[in-house]
């Protein structure tokens, strides 16, 4: 399975646009890379999934380079209650459904 | 509201109680999923179940027991637990596509249960 490391937290103000670099190395040619997000005493919460490029939702923005062991969550005029953990997966392996949660990045917004 | 539902919210037992956690899902999914999550540790997987055959056990102690009758019913049985047992068990769906090639699945999680064991 495909590690991945990222900021252990993060701070931002309201309005700012954040960005969460995430690393896998060792992405597999049929892993996808995907973010959650979790609130306190939530389960995690589909934000945005990619294969190379650039993906864009109503939520989020992720960018991913053309080597794709790299990307990158771009959260666009945070406000408060995106003060969560976002976690950053690569799984795609046929036949291996579950997900492996790292530890994640402690996103904390201020006003 | 993600279609997948858990009961009960909050649970506090003693060791040699015997209790069950409840997960439902009405998203039409073919697979559910079992996390712990302990304070300050990432999620850690427990189970697996596709088209209601459990196909991964995480090295989980004999003192959880999953169960899933149905597709859209996922149980999770407790007894003689240890304090260390405390934690936040989530539940989640996805759609397990039975396709070759690169899976996408997204997996939805239910609200969890908080579990204290004094």
């Amino acid at each position: 399975l495909a590690k991945t490391t990222q900021p252990i937290s993060m701070d931002s103000y309201e309005g700012q646009e954040v960005n969460i670099t995430c690393s896998h190395n060792n992405i597999a040619t049929n892993d996808y890379i995907t973010w959650y997000q979790q609130f306190p005493s939530q389960g995690p919460r589909f934000i945005i999934q990619g294969y190379k490029t650039k993906v864009t939702n109503e939520v989020a923005s992720l960018f991913i380079p053309a080597d794709r062991k790299s990307s990158t969550l771009s959260l666009p005029r945070v406000s408060l209650s995106d003060t969560a953990v976002y976690y950053c997966l690569v799984e795609g392996e046929t036949g291996r459904r579950a997900l492996t949660f790292g530890s994640g990045t402690r996103l904390q917004v201020q006003p | 509201e993600t279609g997948v539902t858990q009961t009960p919210r909050h649970l506090v037992m003693g060791m040699t109680n015997k209790k069950s956690l409840k997960c439902e899902q009405h998203l039409g999914h073919n697979a559910m999923y079992w996390y712990k999550q302990s304070a300050k540790k990432p999620l850690e997987l427990m189970f697996v179940y596709n088209f209601k055959e459990q196909t991964e056990n995480n090295s989980v102690p004999s003192r959880f027991s999953p169960e899933c009758p149905n597709s859209s019913h996922l149980f999770l049985h407790l007894h003689t637990l240890q304090p260390e047992d405390s934690a936040l068990y989530l539940c989640a769906s996805s759609q397990d596509e039975l396709a070759g090639g690169t899976s996408t699945d997204t997996q939805y999680f239910g609200p969890g249960t908080r579990l204290t064991v004094l």
